[in-house]
């Protein structure tokens, strides 16, 4: 249904680290650096986290982090805390000016 | 400070039409690239239509191509997304999105849209 796969859940205590990742193809996340990561609370808007890969918007801390391989991108965040706990959504450009979106995980930190 | 805010959701019968604007505020509106994404009830995220700065190229997801359409009146820092033949299916929260990057940086508050007879 959804062009990007992502797992649904993912989980952590405070304080570790956690990795949720986005697998597309050649079409979108392997073919452009233009992956981007979203953090969304219930009944929020979602907001930008990552964008171009790797790079972080003015004001997101330095503990989210963003990388590809390949086809599958990656968010990590380090030293979880409580407020960490969301929905992170995956995006790419697809080309031909078309965005495709991912699932969505539910981050719980436990 | 960097503002979206959606207006005109609501009910609408199947095959009905509405339309959806968006206020921009707080920042060079005539110079960004513009996006309307959906999020239907406990559902992810999905593209919706996307618009250039200028208003001259526009995209749409293959579920709403031939019935949504994208504009922008940039005198005004109005951005629209007229939908017809409603369907069910299109029942969800419609947000507008600013293109940072090929990235979505500013984000409005959403606007329900419910298609039920």
């Amino acid at each position: 249904q959804f062009a990007l796969t992502q797992p649904p859940s993912a989980s952590g205590s405070p304080g570790q680290s956690v990795t949720i990742s986005c697998t597309g193809t050649s079409s979108d996340v392997g073919g452009y650096n233009y992956v981007s990561w979203y953090q969304q609370d219930p009944g929020k808007a979602p907001k930008l986290m990552i964008y171009e890969v790797s790079k972080r918007p003015s004001g997101v801390p330095d503990r989210f982090s963003g990388s590809k391989s390949g086809n599958t991108a990656s968010l990590t965040v380090s030293g979880l805390q409580t407020e960490d706990e969301a929905d992170y959504y995956c995006g790419s450009y697809a080309g031909s000016s078309n965005w495709v979106f991912g699932g969505g995980t539910k981050l719980t930190v436990l | 400070e960097v503002h979206l805010e959606e207006s005109g959701g609501g009910l609408v019968q199947p095959g009905g039409s509405l339309r959806l604007s968006c206020a921009a505020s707080g920042f060079t509106f005539n110079s960004r690239w513009m996006h309307w994404v959906r999020q239907a009830p406990g559902k992810g995220l999905v593209w919706v239509s996307h618009i250039k700065s200028d208003g001259t190229g526009t995209t749409y997801a293959d579920s709403v191509k031939g019935r949504f359409t994208i504009s922008r009146d940039n005198a005004k820092n109005m951005l629209y997304l007229q939908m017809s033949s409603l369907r069910v299916e299109d029942t969800a929260v419609y947000y507008c999105a600013g293109d940072w990057a090929y990235g979505l940086d500013v984000w409005g508050q959403g606007a329900t849209v419910t298609v039920s007879s």
